[in-house]
C-alpha cells in the first residue's frame, strides 16, 4: 500500500461521539485526500490537502473537517459522529496534481451505532 | 454527483475468458484511470488514458477512449481468479485539480 497507513483500522463508536482517522504516509507526497466508500455510491471525495495547513471541501465534507500539520499527517475528524457517517474511509496520496496516480491505504472501517 | 458510471454492475465469467467493463462520464474530462479493489484492501491504480489518446495496453489490460461518447472500456484478456476484484473508472476535468470523481465500480468473479 505504498507507504501509507491508516490508523485505526476498525472502530465502533456511538452517535455524538468524536471520532478522529489518521492518515500516515512515508512517501513525502504533496497531495492526500480522504474518500469514503459506500455500497451503491463508490467512492467520494471527504477533503482533500494540497500541502501542509492547505485543504479544501470534497464533494460530501459536512460533517468532517481535516488537518494537516506535516506533509506526512492528514487527519480526518467527525466532531459529532452519525450513523449516516458509517462507512469506509479510505486515504490516498499522490505525488502531484493532475493529471496523477493516487496510492491508497488499507482503509478504516467505521461503525457509528 | 458521481461522474463515472461503471457497466455492468457485477460480472462473472470463466478463468481464460476475456471480461469487459464499460464506464460512462457526463462531463469532458483530461484523464481516465482504472483501478482494481481486492476484497477488504485499497484501490490499486491500473492505467491512465488522456483524453488526446484512444487506445492503450498494459500487460493483459487493454483501455479505449471514446470521447465523442464519453464512454470507457477495460478489456481484461485471458483472465485468472486472481483477477477477482471490483474495478473502478475514475476522471478528471478542466476544473477539478488534483481531484478524481468514481464511478460505482464493475464487480467481476473469475471462477476456476
Amino acid at each position: 500500500d505504498a507507504g501509507i497507513t491508516q490508523s485505526p483500522r476498525h472502530k465502533v463508536t456511538e452517535t455524538g461521539t468524536p471520532v478522529t482517522l489518521r492518515c500516515h504516509q512515508t512517501e513525502n507526497h504533496r497531495y492526500m485526500y480522504w474518500y469514503r466508500q459506500d455500497p451503491g455510491h463508490g467512492l467520494r471525495l471527504i477533503h482533500y490537502s494540497y500541502g501542509v495547513k492547505d485543504t479544501d471541501k470534497g464533494e460530501v465534507s459536512d460533517g468532517y473537517s481535516v488537518s494537516r500539520s506535516k506533509t506526512e499527517d492528514f487527519l480526518l475528524t467527525l466532531e459529532s459522529a452519525t450513523s449516516s457517517q458509517t462507512s469506509v474511509y479510505f486515504c490516498a496520496i499522490s505525488e502531484s496534481g493532475r493529471p496523477d496516480t493516487q496510492y491508497f491505504g488499507p482503509g478504516t472501517r467505521l461503525t457509528v451505532l | 454527483s458521481q461522474q463515472g458510471e461503471e457497466d455492468p454492475q457485477a460480472l462473472s465469467i470463466q478463468e481464460g475468458e476475456n471480461a469487459t467493463m464499460n464506464c460512462s462520464y457526463k462531463t469532458s474530462i483530461n484523464n481516465l484511470q482504472w483501478y482494481r479493489q481486492n476484497s477488504g484492501r485499497g484501490l490499486v491504480h491500473l492505467i491512465l488514458i488522456r483524453s488526446n489518446e484512444r487506445e492503450k495496453h498494459s500487460g493483459r489490460l487493454r483501455v479505449t477512449l471514446d470521447t465523442s461518447k464519453k464512454s470507457s472500456s477495460l478489456l481484461i484478456t485471458a483472465s485468472r481468479a486472481a483477477d477477482t476484484a471490483s474495478y473502478f473508472c475514475a476522471t478528471d476535468g478542466e476544473t477539478s485539480g488534483s481531484r478524481l470523481t468514481f464511478g460505482e465500480g464493475t464487480q467481476l468473479t473469475v471462477n476456476p
